[in-house]
């Protein structure tokens, strides 16, 4: 089954420690991307990569890291997790910008 | 399941009824048009696309209508049903970015 599977799903952490979300795709899709979602506002894109080892920022980069080693895996790195990211976070992937495929989401809580 | 939205605008159709869900853009360089479906606990899904050189494209029961002369877009569903209930939202894409923007959404609910 074509699917992104990301992981954990859900995450209760504190400010400050390091962690990952990860996000994989089975489909050999190049683009990959992660988006925020917060009440009130719009998908918000956070870092994209066209193809392995090429990633480029999107509306709202900071605090945030990624890496694409091999084209199936897109992890988000937060160095060190504040407050202000708790949010929903979505990974996505397409052969091209346009037709993505969602993962289910990861609920995220920095207290 | 998740929110996604607080305050979203909200439709309410009756099952069988024809919903049409509006979308204003803001960037006028915008030639790529997306709208998409967000079941509660879900990822968003892909509904239909439009291109800018286009101003009406059908799917299964759904019709994207662009209106680039007031940077408006609709999406029509057409003998809703109650599967269809879902938050609708859509994005945009200017020529050589490679990053969307997203509108808020709109709630659509149907009562059987």
């Amino acid at each position: 089954e074509a699917q992104v599977t990301q992981n954990p799903r859900y995450l209760i952490t504190v400010t400050g420690k390091k962690l990952t979300v990860t996000c994989s795709q089975n489909m050999n899709h190049e683009y990959m991307s992660w988006y925020r979602q917060d009440p009130g506002l719009g998908l918000r894109q956070i870092y994209y990569s066209m193809n392995v080892e090429v990633t480029d920022k999107g509306d709202v980069p900071e605090g945030y890291k990624v890496s694409r080693k091999e084209k199936r895996n897109f992890p988000l790195i937060l160095e060190s997790p504040s407050p202000n990211q708790t949010s929903l976070y979505f990974c996505a992937s397409s052969r091209t910008s346009n037709e993505q495929f969602f993962g289910p989401g990861t609920r995220l809580t920095v207290l | 399941g998740e929110s996604v939205g607080l305050h979203l605008p909200t439709l309410s159709v009756q099952e069988g009824d024809n919903s049409i869900i509006n979308c204003a853009y803001s960037n006028s360089a915008s030639d790529y048009f997306i709208w998409y479906k967000q079941e509660s606990g879900k990822g968003p899904q892909f509904i239909i696309d439009i291109r800018s050189n286009m101003d009406k494209r059908q799917g299964q029961r759904v019709t994207v209508l662009l209106n680039k002369t007031v940077k408006h877009l609709s999406l029509q569903i057409a003998a809703t049903q109650p599967g269809d209930s879902a938050v609708y939202f859509c994005a945009e894409i200017p020529g050589g970015s490679y990053i969307p923007t997203f509108g808020r959404g709109t709630s659509l609910i149907v009562h059987p």
